[in-house]
């Protein structure tokens, strides 16, 4: 059973600073991995997606990169904003014909100015 | 373009009762998702709907069921409601699986239903 673990729950930072968000999962069969943030109540904004062929994608001050083999995610955030404060989750499609995401419980971001 | 759009936003209800959600997918998209976010527990996979048909289910009670429609929207029902059915329900809409790389998920901004 493919398990998405987030570390660390959550995370303060000064604004302007790097920081990395990490994702890890238990089953390397993949089809890919999906980075989101989400607000408080609100739904989810996909940020990143990489396949499983791909070892990383970048999106402006967003970098995601996937190691399968050890079944490892990292998303790295460059000149953190306030308004990156959020709830950042990764997810994993699962490979074996289930087709749902499985989520991991999500790291609570907050950026301080 | 719109986004996945849910209705209602807030819905409230007492034990027992029905709580019906909607859900209409990005123009395109055949397949819709729902999950249940509850407070402390991440989010949970409920259905699959995909052309029309449930594809998969996650593992909750058969009093949590659905639809799809022919226009590819999507209802959720949710029958003898309990307090621990509390949470943000959320539909996610993608292009369908068999157009070959498993496409991104696209989310709507969720159903808060409580249940008194």
């Amino acid at each position: 059973k493919q398990e998405v673990t987030q570390i660390p729950a959550a995370l303060s930072v000064p604004e302007g600073e790097n920081l990395v968000l990490n994702c890890s999962f238990t089953d390397s069969a993949i089809y890919n991995l999906q980075w989101f943030r989400q607000d408080p109540g609100k739904g989810l904004t996909s940020l990143l997606l990489i396949q499983s062929s791909q070892r990383e994608q970048t999106s402006g001050r967003l970098n995601a990169s996937l190691d399968k083999s050890s079944g490892r995610s990292t998303l790295y955030i460059a000149a953190s904003q306030p308004g990156d404060s959020a709830t950042y989750l990764c997810a994993v499609r699962p490979q074996g014909g289930s087709e749902k995401l499985v989520f991991g419980k999500g790291t609570k971001l907050t950026v301080n100015p | 373009e719109a986004g996945v759009t849910q209705s209602p936003t807030h819905l409230i209800k007492t034990r027992g009762q029905q709580a019906t959600l909607r859900c209409s997918p990005i123009s395109g998209h055949t397949s819709v998702y729902w999950y249940q976010q509850a407070l402390g527990l991440g989010l949970q996979f409920l259905l699959w709907y995909d052309e029309g048909e449930e594809r998969n289910r996650g593992n909750f009670p058969p009093r949590f069921s659905g639809r799809q429609f022919p226009n590819y929207s999507s209802e959720l029902n949710v029958n003898a409601l309990e307090l621990e059915d509390s949470a943000l329900y959320l539909c996610a809409s993608s292009l369908a699986i068999k157009r070959g790389a498993y496409e991104k998920l696209f989310f709507g901004s969720g159903t808060q239903l409580s249940v008194l």
